[in-house]
């Protein structure tokens, strides 16, 4: 069974670029199967899809993040990341990454989330 | 961009009741439709996927129905470990939208 891990600081400053890691374990992310995925949730609020990666390297972001937005992957460690540059206050959420079937687009794991908090 | 409404936003039930939350969409998604239940601190669980095939070791309480705009998803017998919010999910084309949950709170 696939696992995914987030991992990165919990708080980032205004104006800088927020960073965070999710480490997969259990499959392959080379397997082909799967679209790589972060999603976001700030507090008391609902889920926002940021954008998603493939194996090689193919992205897709969501047009209200984008110009802000890069996702990559590391095969050989079996990771993807998240960058989101010019943070705001508006940008506190807990961070998810999650694996999303080829097939029908369905996010079947998901990683436990991590808080990123946006303060100075 | 599609948007995805759900309704109601809150849900007050009873153990043993059959409830109905309804989606959305605002264009035509085939059955591109997702459901995922979440309960504070912790990650959304998929429930039901292209609108009616249920996910391993969910429930057979759990059923989705729908295509097209409108999609359904009804727990036939509320049990205590089903109070929680409920979101669904578009993945007929990007960005990927979810609804914006239905919160479902022990009567």
């Amino acid at each position: 069974q696939v696992q995914l891990q987030e991992s990165g600081p919990g708080l980032v400053k205004p104006s800088q670029t927020l960073s965070l890691t999710c480490t997969v374990s259990g499959g392959s992310i080379s397997s082909g199967s799967y679209y790589w995925s972060w999603i976001r949730q700030p507090a008391g609020k609902g889920l926002e899809w940021i954008g998603r990666i493939y194996t090689s390297g193919s992205t897709n972001y969501n047009p209200s993040l984008k110009s802000r937005v890069t996702i990559s992957v590391d095969t050989s460690k079996n990771q993807f990341s998240l960058k989101l540059s010019s943070v705001t206050a508006a940008d506190t959420a807990v961070y998810y990454c999650a694996s999303q079937g080829i097939a029908v687009g369905d996010f079947d794991y998901w990683g436990q989330g991590t808080l990123v908090t946006v303060s100075s | 961009d599609i948007q995805m409404t759900q309704s109601p936003s809150s849900l007050s039930a009873s153990v043993g009741d059959r409830v109905t939350i309804t989606c959305r969409a605002s264009q035509s998604i085939s059955s591109y439709l997702n459901w995922y239940q979440q309960k504070p601190g912790k990650a959304p669980k998929l429930l039901i996927y292209a609108a009616s095939s249920l996910q391993s070791g969910v429930p057979s309480r759990f059923s989705g129905s729908g295509s097209g705009t409108d999609f359904t998803l009804t727990i036939s017998s509320l049990q205590p470990e089903d109070f929680a919010t409920y979101y669904c999910q578009q993945s007929y084309s990007t960005p990927h939208s979810f609804g914006q949950g239905t919160k479902l709170e022990i009567k």
